[in-house]
């Protein structure tokens, strides 16, 4: 069975400072990657994923993330982080024998001081 | 175009009762899934229905059940309650049922808040 890992579990940074948050899944046949964003009373959103080809993938609001194939890691960057970026990260793992099923990490909550 | 849609959004049962959730995808999208929110577990996979056939099941206990209409709209059931059922239960949609296509992208809905006592 797939797991996702999310290291971090409370991020605590303030405005500009940069961003990286850390995803491990174990899996080892081939995967559909994302990360999704949960804002404050609002829905799951989808921030990026990654299919295939280039492992730099860049998604919303300035985010991105690589994809480290040896590493097994899908680790979610942003270079300045803002206020409004508060909000609960979520990686998740698709593999190609699951349909649409998604393992989700345990999640990464955010805050970003003024 | 409108998005996922869930219904009730806030419910509150008694340990034993039964309830039902229900999921309106967006216009199109084929596939449904269901998943479980809570502060300890996390988003956990309920199941997945794919053009009214369940397609994938999680590792939970046959308690919940789920189906898919032809008009794609899903309903999930859970039976006899426990307090460990409460948890916001979240619904997804996509165009395709097909994995590792460049459409499997899930679009989530607003969830169904669920308190047990």
């Amino acid at each position: 069975a797939q797991s996702v890992s999310q290291h971090n579990h409370h991020v605590i940074l303030s405005e500009a400072a940069s961003l990286e948050l850390g995803c491990n899944y174990s899996y080892g046949g081939t995967v559909n990657l994302f990360w999704y964003v949960q804002y404050p009373g609002q829905h799951l959103q989808l921030l990026l994923k990654y299919f295939s080809g280039d492992p730099l993938v860049k998604g919303i609001k300035g985010f991105e993330a690589e994809f480290i194939k040896s590493k097994f890691s899908f680790n979610l960057r942003k270079p300045s982080v803002q206020w409004s970026d508060t909000a609960e990260y979520f990686c998740a793992v698709n593999n190609n024998n699951a349909g649409n099923m998604l393992t989700f990490g345990g999640g990464t909550r955010l805050m970003v001081k003024p | 175009k409108a998005g996922v849609t869930q219904t009730p959004r806030y419910l509150i049962k008694t340990r034993g009762q039964q309830v039902t959730l229900s999921c309106s995808p967006i216009s199109g999208h084929r596939s449904v899934s269901w998943y479980q929110q809570t502060p300890g577990q996390g988003l956990q996979f309920l199941f997945e229905y794919f053009s009214e056939t369940q397609r994938n099941k999680g590792n939970f206990p046959g308690r919940f059940s789920g189906r898919q209409f032809s008009n794609s709209r899903s309903e999930m059931n859970v039976s006899t309650l426990e307090l460990g059922d409460s948890a916001l239960y979240l619904c997804a949609s996509s165009l395709l049922g097909l994995a590792g296509s460049s459409y499997n992208e899930q679009f989530f809905g607003p969830g169904t808040r669920l308190t047990v006592l």
